[in-house]
């Protein structure tokens, strides 16, 4: 089955700065990488996803890069703020007409300091 | 708009008690629908998926089992609960044809068992 691994565990910038987490896979099948952030207390709320049929894709300050033969993809967060401060989790999956059988990484605790 | 909701938010149950916590979702039809736990400080793992009324897949072995009698609730039940069954409970859904069977959560559900 897949295995998703998730780094760093715990990140802190100051407010302002860039943020990158990385998350590696190990089923090339998978074709579909979504992320999370989950504040304490509630449920995951999607961020961002992309496919594997782009590589890179952005969204105002955050944006998600993927590299299929290196089996890595990573989430970049620019000029941080404290709202930011949650926990990110990096998902896979191959999406197919049936359920989406995410993989989870283990999460990323980013505090973002003022 | 889609909605979910879980209930309850939380619970204490003694060792050796039943369990039934209760997912629906609502403005949209044939969804699949997710069990997902999440232990303290960890990722997400997948307990269960539904494509269907009464197709129920289970993800690991355990004490814990899922229905969904109608087409948008799914039911997350044990007859005696064990203390390892403490977590965060998390109901989800996606629709394939629809926003690419990608994957919203509820608020989940804190389960603590004494």
């Amino acid at each position: 089955g897949e295995n998703v691994e998730q780094h760093p565990s715990t990140l802190s910038v100051q407010e302002g700065d860039s943020a990158v987490i990385k998350c590696t896979y190990s089923d090339s099948a998978s074709n579909y990488f979504p992320w999370y952030k989950q504040e304490l207390g509630k449920g995951p709320q999607l961020i961002i996803d992309i496919r594997s049929n782009v590589g890179e894709k952005k969204d105002q300050r955050i944006a998600v890069t993927l590299n299929k033969t290196a089996k890595h993809f990573s989430l970049h967060i620019t000029e941080t703020q404290p709202e930011d401060s949650a926990v990110y989790f990096c998902a896979a999956s191959e999406l197919t007409g049936g359920g989406n059988k995410l993989t989870f990484g283990t999460g990323t605790q980013l505090k973002v300091e003022l | 708009s889609q909605t979910i909701h879980q209930w309850p938010a939380t619970l204490v149950q003694p060792v050796g008690s039943p369990l039934s916590l209760e997912c629906t979702v609502e403005g949209t039809s044939n969804p699949n629908l997710y069990w997902y736990r999440q232990a303290a400080g960890r990722g997400l793992q997948l307990l269960f998926y539904s494509v269907g009324i009464g197709q129920i897949s289970s993800e690991v072995p355990q004490n814990l089992s899922a229905s969904r009698p109608q087409d948008r609730q799914f039911i997350l039940s044990s007859k005696k609960l064990l203390l390892s069954d403490s977590g965060f409970y998390l109901c989800a859904w996606s629709v394939p044809r629809r926003s690419g069977n990608t994957i919203y959560f509820g608020e989940g559900s804190w389960l603590t068992v004494v």
